[in-house]
């Protein structure tokens, strides 16, 4: 079954700080993951975008990285801020068919002064 | 940066009644998803459209949802009859021709059955 499993469910740290988000999945065929940012209320805005060939990618403070071995994913935030508060949420896209993007849970971030 | 633009942001709309939901995709996108996403769970998975018609469905897309492209620029997702459980942010995302684009969304519209 195709599912996609992000920890932990909420994270709160203060600003200035990192922090790790996990992401596991069994999605197969794979063709790529995605992390999205999705403020309360909005819609999810993609980070970044990784294809099988790739093992990390950057986007200014953020980092994703992926293990296509182990189908795990981590999202990495340098220097945390207050913006950062949100959902992450982790998306994997198979290779057959149009519904092809996987949803995971998601992180709920609170970053606190 | 282009982007997906959905109207209205927030409806209301008694139980029963009809709502259309609208979006307008990137220009030069070739396929048309509605996600739902009920307060608190994941986003899921309802449509998606490509060349005129519905390509793929879930389960939660019977036969009170609708979509359309009545033109070259709007996609449409169509209630009939709304029901309590309909209450959820609706997403529309369009990509273009491969699967390893992305896939942008639009910020949603707040649907809230009373």
């Amino acid at each position: 079954k195709n599912q996609v499993e992000q920890s932990p469910q909420s994270l709160i740290i203060l600003e200035g700080k990192n922090c790790t988000l996990q992401c596991n999945y069994t999605v197969s065929p794979f063709s790529n993951l995605r992390w999205y940012k999705q403020d309360t209320g909005r819609g999810p805005v993609s980070l970044t975008i990784m294809t099988f060939s790739e093992n990390t990618k950057s986007n200014g403070r953020y980092t994703a990285t992926l293990d296509a071995d182990t189908k795990q994913s981590s999202l990495h935030i340098t220097a945390s801020q207050l913006s950062d508060s949100a959902s992450y949420i982790c998306v994997v896209s198979g290779r057959t068919g149009a519904n092809n993007l996987f949803f995971g849970t998601g992180t709920r971030l609170t970053v606190i002064p | 940066e282009p982007e997906v633009t959905q109207t209205p942001s927030h409806q209301v709309t008694q139980m029963g009644q009809e709502v259309i939901l609208r979006c307008v995709p990137i220009s030069n996108h070739l396929y048309f998803y509605w996600y739902r996403q009920i307060l608190g769970q994941k986003v899921e998975f309802l449509v998606s459209f490509y060349n005129n018609e519905i390509s793929e469905k879930s389960e939660i897309f019977d036969d009170q949802f609708s979509v359309e492209r009545p033109d070259g620029s709007n996609f449409t997702l169509k209630i009939r009859s709304t029901k309590l459980e309909d209450s959820a942010m609706y997403f529309c995302a369009s990509r273009g021709d491969s699967i390893n684009y992305g896939y942008t969304f639009g910020s949603g519209t707040r649907l809230t059955v009373v």
